[in-house]
């Protein structure tokens, strides 16, 4: 079984500041990791993902997440955001070797970014 | 195009009535999820159907009967729901097809379900 953790359930930042937004997981085979976008009243939209090769991934929207896998961490940064960048933000793995290919999602963060 | 397209946006229903939720994809994917979002929490699968045949039931009541009529729709269909079936209802496709690795899930913007 796999679970997600992500520590932060709100992040306030200030417009033009960088932001972190953690995740680490846990599982017993190897995993692919995802990164959602929740914008209010909208359904999830894929920001990146890691599968296979360099770990540092980049996304849209000019967000970016880097695997650890000592670590099982896959944390998600943008170095300026922006006021549209505020929503909820969705961490979720699915197992390599399974043939289950359902979703297993953290419990989100929400960031909130001020002017 | 990655467009997951789900009918209605909202849906208000008392406890008898049947409804139901449709979700459609053109992108030649064969793989069609039912997820369930209550607020504030992420979602949670409900069902997922592979080549139009169901091959994950997560023990869902039985008032939610999930269809999968041909490989481009898929229904849930709600009888004798309670108010605490509420949510956000999100459906999703994937290529299913291949390696895992194109598996990738792309959702619709989800009906927003109320039930008196």
């Amino acid at each position: 079984a796999q679970s997600v953790t992500q520590l932060d359930s709100q992040v306030p930042v200030f417009e033009e500041a960088p932001v972190e937004l953690r995740c680490n997981y846990s599982s017993s085979v190897s995993v692919y990791l995802f990164w959602y976008v929740q914008y209010p009243n909208q359904g999830l939209q894929l920001l990146l993902k890691y599968l296979s090769g360099s770990t540092l991934v980049k996304g849209i929207n000019g967000f970016e997440a880097e695997f650890n896998k000592s670590q099982t961490s896959f944390h998600l940064r943008k170095p300026s955001v922006h006021i549209s960048d505020t929503a909820e933000y969705f961490c979720a793995v699915i197992p390599m070797d399974t043939g289950r290919r359902a979703l297993t999602f953290g419990s989100g963060t929400r960031l909130q970014v001020q002017p | 195009d990655t467009e997951v397209t789900q009918t209605p946006k909202h849906l208000v229903m008392g406890m008898t009535n049947k409804k139901s939720l449709k979700c459609e994809q053109h992108m030649g994917h064969r793989a069609m999820y039912w997820y369930k979002q209550k607020a504030k929490k992420p979602p949670e699968l409900m069902f997922v159907y592979s080549y139009e045949k169901l091959s994950i039931n997560e023990s869902v009541p039985s008032r939610f009967s999930p269809e999968c009529p041909n490989s481009s729709l898929l229904n849930l269909h709600l009888h004798a729901l309670q108010p605490e079936d509420s949510a956000l209802y999100l459906c999703a496709s994937s290529q299913d097809r291949g390696s895992l690795a194109k598996n990738i899930q792309y959702f619709g913007a989800g009906t927003r379900l109320s039930v008196l």
